[in-house]
């Protein structure tokens, strides 16, 4: 089973710019991974699928400021012009073997 | 759009059985080639996938899970259930229904399938305790 490594936490100022990161384990390297953002009192968001390639399919509506990207093993959300509401946390999820595998998720917070 | 609505108990004893029914509405449980899963979130923890079924009842579950929970799907009723038997403390948590959508594409080997969630359901909470 791959198993996916996020970074507990991340911060960035209002209007910058933030890579999240989410690394496939050892032979897992070629795996695709989605990203979700969860915030409080709201459901849950699929935000974009992102394969080795580097090319990604974002969700529906989710705005332009989100982008993703992929180097070797990891797998990057980037938010550009953080806005308030982006604050979240933010989680990379895989799919092998009939079993889904989430990682441990990144709180982001917008200063 | 599609949308997903939990609904059951909120609080649930020890050694019972938790049960929770996820209804789907703008668009058919049938329909495509989804899978219907469930999410779940213990407080100050991340998430973790329970299991899933297809509308013939094709089924997969977490190992960890997969001696006490129970999937099942209504597709008269547009709804699919979850069963988590024989409940403790630690399975206290947010629960969310959601879809699966697949992604399938050809490599060396073949053809691979990557199942994604692409729509969530708002959660609810389920406090097991006496």
């Amino acid at each position: 089973q791959p198993v996916l490594t996020q970074s507990s936490s991340a911060s960035a100022s209002l209007g910058s710019s933030v890579r999240l990161t989410c690394t496939l384990s050892s032979g897992h390297s070629t795996y695709i991974i989605s990203w979700h953002q969860l915030r409080p009192g709201t459901a849950p968001r699929y935000l974009m699928k992102v394969e080795v390639s580097g090319s990604y399919t974002k969700g529906s509506g989710v705005p332009d400021r989100f982008s993703g990207s992929s180097s070797g093993a990891d797998r990057y959300l980037t938010i550009s012009n953080l806005q308030s509401e982006d604050e979240a946390d933010y989680y990379c999820e895989t799919w092998d073997d009939n079993t889904r595998v989430f990682g441990g998720g990144t709180k982001l917070t917008v200063l | 759009q599609v949308q997903l609505q939990e609904s059951g108990p909120g609080l649930v004893k020890p050694s019972q059985t938790l049960s929770l029914t996820c209804t789907v509405s703008g668009g058919s449980i049938s329909s495509g080639t989804f899978y219907w899963s469930w999410v779940r979130q213990p407080a100050g923890k991340g998430l973790e996938w329970i299991g899933r079924i297809y509308s013939n009842g094709n089924t997969n579950y977490h190992p960890s899970l997969k001696s006490r929970v129970t999937i099942l799907v209504d597709t008269s009723k547009n709804q699919f259930s979850l069963k988590l038997s024989s409940v403790t403390a630690a399975d206290t948590a947010v629960y969310y229904c959601a879809r699966d959508n697949v992604q399938s594409g050809r490599y060396y080997a073949g053809i691979y399938y990557y199942y994604y969630v692409d729509v969530w359901g708002k959660g609810t909470t389920v406090t097991v305790s006496s």
